[in-house]
């Protein structure tokens, strides 16, 4: 059963750039989708992007020009790194295997973004 | 404000049916995309409920099941228990967003 696990820093300063790794265990990442995705505090569900295990990417046009994901195959992992960050970027972020759907899901690491 | 509406909040009796309408237009359900639902139990992440439309994953109760008519979907949960109380998000494909996500439903038991 394939599980995921977000990780990264819990304060980013505002106009830095927040970086988060999530880990795919009991499976590997080759052959499949894999995606971000962010909550922020009391609100709903926006979609970030997804990466292929080959490297091709597709944003949030919303986030495009601040947002890369990256994969690295070797460790099984993906990392999303969003720059210039704001208030407006605190969130929990979600990792999650795509297909048309997104299943499983990480457990979600709330990242606040604060001087 | 998202391109699939759903109502903020539906309630429920312990035994009685619900439902959760998501409401999209000719850019993504009525163009044929199919409709997956969450549930988001509090304080979790949330967990696939329903695909393609009307699929349940495995260990997901059959009282929950999924439609699409038109430019709609719903998620029908019958007999309504205490621990079905959660949020619910549906999910599906746009021409200008791949992966787009309802507003989501706060789902209250009586």
């Amino acid at each position: 059963q394939v599980q995921l696990q977000e990780s990264g820093p819990g304060l980013v300063k505002p106009s830095e750039t927040l970086s988060l790794t999530c880990t795919v265990s009991g499976g590997s990442i080759s052959n499949y989708y894999w995606s971000w995705i962010r909550q922020p505090p009391g609100k709903g569900l926006e979609w970030i992007g997804y990466i292929y295990y080959t490297g091709t990417t597709n944003y949030n046009p919303s986030l495009k020009s601040r947002v890369t994901i990256s994969v690295d195959t070797s460790k099984n992992q993906f990392s999303l790194k969003l720059s210039s960050v704001t208030a407006a970027d605190t969130a929990v972020y979600y990792c999650a295997k795509v297909v048309a759907w997104f299943d499983p899901w990480g457990q979600g690491t709330l990242v606040t973004v604060s001087s | 404000q998202s391109v699939l509406t759903q109502p903020p909040s539906v309630s429920g009796a312990p035994g009685q049916r619900v439902t959760i309408s998501c409401t999209g237009s000719s850019s993504n359900i009525g163009a044929g995309y199919d409709v997956h639902w969450y549930q988001q139990l509090p304080g979790t992440a949330p967990k696939l409920l329903i695909y393609g439309n009307n699929n349940r994953p495995s260990g997901v109760p059959d009282r929950f099941s999924g439609s699409k008519s038109g430019t709609s979907a719903s998620l029908a949960i019958t007999g309504l228990q205490a621990e079905d109380e959660a949020d619910y998000y549906c999910q599906s494909y746009d021409s200008s967003l791949p992966r787009v996500f309802g507003g989501g439903t706060k789902l209250t038991v009586l």
